[in-house]
């Protein structure tokens, strides 16, 4: 499975929606409804931490104007209100089925 | 929730190293475990999982057949065995613990591995 994003880089401003989009080269879509897809944020200097998972379920602390959507081999992270604390490296990754496989990363950065 | 790796430094090229991830704050053998890399100034590469009961291992196709995942329940402790090091195995090796099995919900901090000729 090969995953990619787009865009590779996005400038954004505090206050402002963004949006970061993952492709799947096969559908994550399984049993039950549910999409193996994750999303992870790398703020810089730090480890990666867990946002979404399963396409569009938030993990615990993630405040809620982050939200994961999509079926298929199409998804789409959200942020409702950029924050400047929001910076950093976010990337998907499937979990269907190993090898399991980030995709690239988006650059969220501040205008 | 906490995971600390150790064991990164510098290896021969063709060497081996064993890298280790200490967990504590919860129940290590009800969880699978991962390891994840990133090279310097590169994305995140998905290595290898153990199942809980450490009876199920699963690799990257960079790493089978040269690397090796375990565990030990009682030490509460992860290993990463390493072994033909290339010089494209240089980066942070990260542990992870996984939801489910697949899932990365908590990651340590990383230990960085240089592998020179």
């Amino acid at each position: 499975i090969v995953m990619t994003q787009s865009p590779l880089s996005l400038p954004v401003t505090p206050g402002e929606p963004a949006s970061i989009s993952c492709r799947s080269s096969q559908s994550l879509l399984q049993t039950y409804g549910f999409n193996y897809v994750d999303w992870y944020l790398q703020k810089p200097g730090q480890s990666p931490q867990l946002l979404i998972y399963l396409g569009s379920s938030r993990a615990p602390g993630v405040p809620d104007r982050f939200s994961g959507g999509g079926s298929g081999t199409d998804f789409t992270l959200r942020i409702s209100r950029v924050e400047a604390e929001d910076v950093g490296v976010y990337y998907c990754m499937q979990t269907l089925q190993t090898p399991f496989i980030f995709g690239p990363g988006t650059k969220v950065h501040i205008k | 929730v906490y995971l600390v790796e150790s064991g990164g430094g510098v290896a021969q090229r063709g060497g081996s190293l064993r890298l280790s991830c200490r967990v504590s704050g919860f129940e290590f053998s009800k969880y699978a475990m991962q390891w994840v890399r990133q090279a310097p100034g590169k994305g995140l590469e998905w290595l290898a999982v153990i199942s809980d009961d450490g009876l199920k291992q699963e690799f990257a196709d960079s790493v089978k057949g040269r690397f090796s995942i375990s565990r030990d329940n009682p030490k509460n402790t992860v290993y990463l065995q390493m072994s033909s090091l290339r010089a494209e195995d240089s980066a942070v090796y990260f542990c992870a613990r996984g939801l489910g099995y697949s899932t990365l919900d908590h990651w340590g901090r990383g230990t960085l591995v240089t592998v020179s000729s």
